[in-house]
């Protein structure tokens, strides 16, 4: 059990539709990463955000956003579904704002859109 | 940019045979690098890392060397078990961190057939 947790894990929808999907990081981590993992793609960097603040972003489209909390839990909303969004989404988080030090995943949220 | 390439998958051995996953990367400076494993159903966990060329990381009977002349990180392990089998990924971290979060390669999946 790495700490961190994802929900939901499984999840199906139609195309066009929106969907959230919620990260709590592991206790003490202010860190949290957003990673889409397809089969063609292979694991690709979407978001990072630090104590509340975007600090990286990767291949993330424009119908994606993200924002980290307060309490520092996140959320990735994914707009106007597309067939191939589907894919594992993953959240990371780490203690610091850099990337070098372990990164902790949650076990992905499975995203089938029909 | 920063990219990571490894041998495609799947890669069978029996049980207690010799494995080698090859991993070149290309960065500019000197990155530290990550093997992560993801076992199935699970979330990637990091497996061994190597910050510094000539830098061993080993962990479970995993070994990998950071070679800067030859920009590469090979996984080796001297006698697989069973319990080995799962998707292997090499990975990147700029040095300082980095704008792109780590840079995973697409993954080799290994199966260890007893």
């Amino acid at each position: 059990d790495s700490g961190v947790t994802q929900t939901p894990k499984h999840l199906i929808t139609a195309t066009g539709q929106r969907v959230t999907l919620r990260c709590s990081p592991r206790s003490g981590d202010l860190s949290v990463y957003w990673y889409q993992q397809s089969l063609d793609q292979g694991l690709q960097f979407l978001i990072q955000y630090y104590n509340g603040e975007e600090r990286a972003k990767g291949n993330i489209l424009e119908r994606f956003s993200a924002q980290q909390f307060p309490d520092l839990h996140s959320e990735l909303n994914l707009s106007s579904l597309e067939l191939g969004d589907s894919a594992l989404y993953f959240c990371a988080s780490s203690v610091s704002t850099s990337p070098s030090g372990e990164l902790f995943f949650g076990e992905g949220s499975r995203l089938t859109v029909l | 940019g920063n990219s990571v390439t490894q041998m495609e998958g799947p890669v069978t051995l029996s049980e207690e045979a010799f494995l080698t996953i090859n991993c070149t990367y290309t960065a500019t400076g000197y990155p530290s690098l990550f093997w992560y494993v993801q076992y199935p159903g699970e979330g990637l966990q990091l497996l061994l890392k190597a910050t510094k060329a000539d830098d061993k990381g080993s962990n479970k009977g995993f070994e990998a060397t950071y070679r800067k002349e030859t920009t590469s990180f090979h996984l080796e392990k001297g006698s697989v078990q069973v319990s080995d089998s799962a998707v292997y990924f090499c990975a990147l971290s700029p040095k300082g961190g980095g704008a792109d979060g780590l840079t995973f390669g697409k993954g080799t999946h290994l199966i260890i057939q007893p």
